[in-house]
């Protein structure tokens, strides 16, 4: 079954911090996977996906295959980097149906 | 561009009412879905079409209709609203394609007493 797991519910870090927030799928073909972000009072916005390969606003990830894994990365977490993050699979099928995980709200205290 | 614009923003409804959540986008894409947004669930498909004339179930479809007579409209209809059924509704369209950008609406608050 696809799925998309995202342990943290809640993340914590100081400005300046280095942040992580863990993703990991269940999908038996080969995943395309993206990053949403949902700040205060904004609509979710694509804030990068595996295939562009790109670190947008300091963000990277990277797909693991082998820990079925696309974890978030930031070197130096911003107070502005406060939002609910969502990881999302695009699980097949020509219409790509974007399977999502639950999300983790990141706080980024001053 | 006004993007993918979801009216209304909010709505209270009585066990057993029915509504209709409108949905409009302006960029010619093929592909629009619903989402609904649950504390601790995440975002669950609830239909989904890739082209006018076409719809189909996604993940938590009962009690919900939709229909797509145009590329730019997806109405969601609520038959007869239930409390399981408070949440917050995300429309959202894409170009179509498996790594296509899914551009969301703003929402739409349901609370159904």
């Amino acid at each position: 079954a696809q799925r998309v797991t995202q342990p943290e519910k809640l993340l914590s870090v100081f400005k300046g911090a280095p942040v992580e927030l863990k993703c990991n799928y269940s999908y038996s073909g080969s995943p395309e996977l993206f990053w949403y972000v949902q700040y205060s009072r904004q609509r979710l916005q694509l804030l990068l996906r595996h295939i562009s390969r790109e670190s947008i606003k300091g963000f990277t990830a990277d797909l693991n295959k082998g820990e079925t894994s696309f974890h978030l990365k930031k070197p130096f977490a911003q107070e502005e980097d406060s939002a609910m993050y969502y990881c999302a699979l695009s699980g097949g099928g020509s219409q790509g149906n974007l399977i999502f995980g639950k999300g983790t709200k990141l706080s980024v205290k001053p | 561009n006004a993007g993918v614009t979801q009216t209304p923003k909010f709505q209270v409804l009585k066990t057993g009412q029915s509504m209709t959540l409108q949905c409009a986008q302006d960029m010619n894409h093929e592909y629009m879905s619903w989402y609904r947004q649950d504390p601790g669930m995440g975002l669950r498909l609830i239909h989904y079409s890739v082209g006018a004339g076409i719809t189909d179930q996604g993940e938590v479809p009962n009690g919900y209709n939709v229909s797509r007579s145009t590329t730019e409209d997806f109405p969601l209809r609520l038959l007869s609203a239930a409390p399981s059924q408070t949440s917050v509704y995300f429309c959202a369209s894409k170009a179509g394609g498996f790594t296509g950008e899914l551009f969301f609406g703003e929402g739409s608050r349901l609370t159904v007493l």
